[in-house]
């Protein structure tokens, strides 16, 4: 079974700045099948970035996802009040499996 | 408009069966690239996933819940049921439901808004 693991556990950074967020793989992932979300306080979370890459509907061009093999990122440009909240990263295949989450908190 | 909407109890007690259904409404599961899984979230903790159903119906499950867990569909009513076995209190969570969508990419594009299970005595 395939482990994420995200980093940091915690990131504390201020409105306006730039946000990244790191996903390691223990085995090679295929970029189709790595996807982010964002989850906020009693919400489901929401889809942001699918194919490693590729942005959801309606998510804003702040958010942006790279990467391949075993090391994704998801890039926040510049950071706005709302978008701090928990992201994870979720790998699909036989089995699904999500990093244990990113909380990005106010500064 | 596509919905997903999770019902069950929110009490069970421990050694007790759960059920529960996911309800959805917008897209049909015999589809080719439908899928619904089940995903939960202890309070505090992260996502894990429990299960998931294909439009072929094929069966995936978690390894280490699989013993404990199956997973059904009833197309006709639009429903898909998790039955999961002896439960603990460590098994409190919020249970969602979500559909994914499979071709080219893997996308579990929309969930269901949860419900809380408490196991206790």
């Amino acid at each position: 079974e395939i482990v994420l693991t995200q980093s940091p556990g915690t990131l504390s950074l201020s409105p306006g700045e730039r946000a990244t967020l790191s996903c390691r793989a223990s085995q090679s992932v295929s970029s189709s099948y790595l996807a982010w979300y964002q989850q906020k306080p009693g919400q489901a979370p929401r889809l942001l970035i699918y194919g490693a890459s590729s942005r959801a509907t309606g998510i804003p061009d702040r958010f942006s996802g790279s990467g391949s093999g075993t090391d994704f990122t998801l890039t926040i440009s510049r950071l706005e009040p709302e978008d701090f909240a928990v992201y994870y990263c979720q790998q699909y295949g036989s089995s699904l499996t999500f990093g244990q989450g990113t909380r990005l908190e106010i500064k | 408009q596509v919905t997903l909407r999770e019902s069950g109890p929110a009490l069970v007690k421990p050694t007790q069966t759960l059920t529960l259904t996911c309800t959805f409404s917008g897209f049909s599961l015999s589809t080719s690239g439908m899928c619904v899984s089940w995903i939960r979230q202890p309070p505090g903790k992260a996502l894990e996933w429990l299960a998931r159903i294909d439009w072929d119906d094929d069966k995936y499950y978690s390894t280490s819940l699989k013993t404990r867990l199956t997973i059904s569909k009833d197309t006709s009513k639009n429903q898909v049921v998790l039955t999961m076995t002896n439960m603990d209190p460590v098994d409190t969570a919020t249970y969602y439901c979500a559909r994914i969508r499979v071709g080219d990419y893997a996308l579990v594009d929309i969930w269901g808004q949860g419900t809380m299970v408490t196991v206790s005595s």
